[in-house]
């Protein structure tokens, strides 16, 4: 069936730093990709998506490119904010829809000032 | 504004007792999800429904029922069951049908057993 692989956390950084959180996927047709981010004591918002093979999802700094060669979806970040604080979940979807997602175990990011 | 809203915040159940989480939404969605969140574990589905009067099961469906009487609601009961139902709830939905869309998530629910 199919797996979504994230880097284990927490991971911590401090203000202005590079980030990276991996995640790798296992499916087998064509999913979309998606980044979701949890505040603390709030729910889920998508922070961006991907729905093809080289295509780049991007918003507020943050980008993710999918790569099928890899079956990767790696979450980038050139300088974090202490605002970035959050829990980031990586998730495919194989349905038409893009509803039925399977998430990743989700990574903790703390960015200290 | 649209959005979802789940109640209560905070939850507890004694040993032996049904609960139910509420769900309601105004985005006019066909399709609302329950997930379970734990730590370290990322979300689980429990019950996904795609339309009023019907629902199917996800891939942690023991323990839990639910009910789609009306397009704005998907009530969640976690009953005696479950034996392990401390959990953070969350509520989400979708339109149904189109593509790549994605989900719109409540605030959760936090459940605790006393």
């Amino acid at each position: 069936g199919d797996s979504v692989t994230q880097m284990e956390g927490p991971v911590t950084l401090s203000e202005e730093a590079c980030l990276t959180i991996n995640c790798t996927y296992t499916a087998t047709g064509y999913p979309s990709l998606f980044w979701y981010v949890q505040y603390p004591g709030e729910g889920l918002q998508l922070l961006l998506k991907a729905t093809k093979a080289d295509d780049k999802g991007s918003n507020k700094g943050f980008e993710a490119t999918y790569r099928k060669e890899t079956t990767s979806f790696h979450l980038e970040k050139g300088s974090v904010q202490v605002s970035d604080s959050a829990v980031y979940f990586c998730a495919l979807s194989e349905g038409t829809s893009g509803s039925r997602l399977t998430f990743g175990e989700g990574t903790q990011l703390t960015v200290n000032p | 504004d649209g959005g979802i809203t789940q109640s209560p915040k905070y939850l507890f159940r004694k040993e032996g007792q049904n609960v139910t989480l509420s769900c309601e939404q105004n985005l006019n969605h066909d399709a609302m999800y329950w997930y379970r969140q734990d730590p370290g574990q990322g979300l689980r589905l429990i019950y996904y429904s795609q339309i009023v009067n019907d629902f199917q099961k996800g891939d942690i469906a023991e323990g839990y029922s639910v009910s789609r009487e009306k397009k704005e609601s998907f009530p969640l009961t976690v009953t005696s069951a479950q034996k392990n139902p401390t959990a953070f709830y969350l509520c989400a939905s979708s339109i149904q049908g189109a593509l790549f869309e994605k989900l719109f998530f409540g605030s959760g629910t936090q459940l605790s057993v006393l």
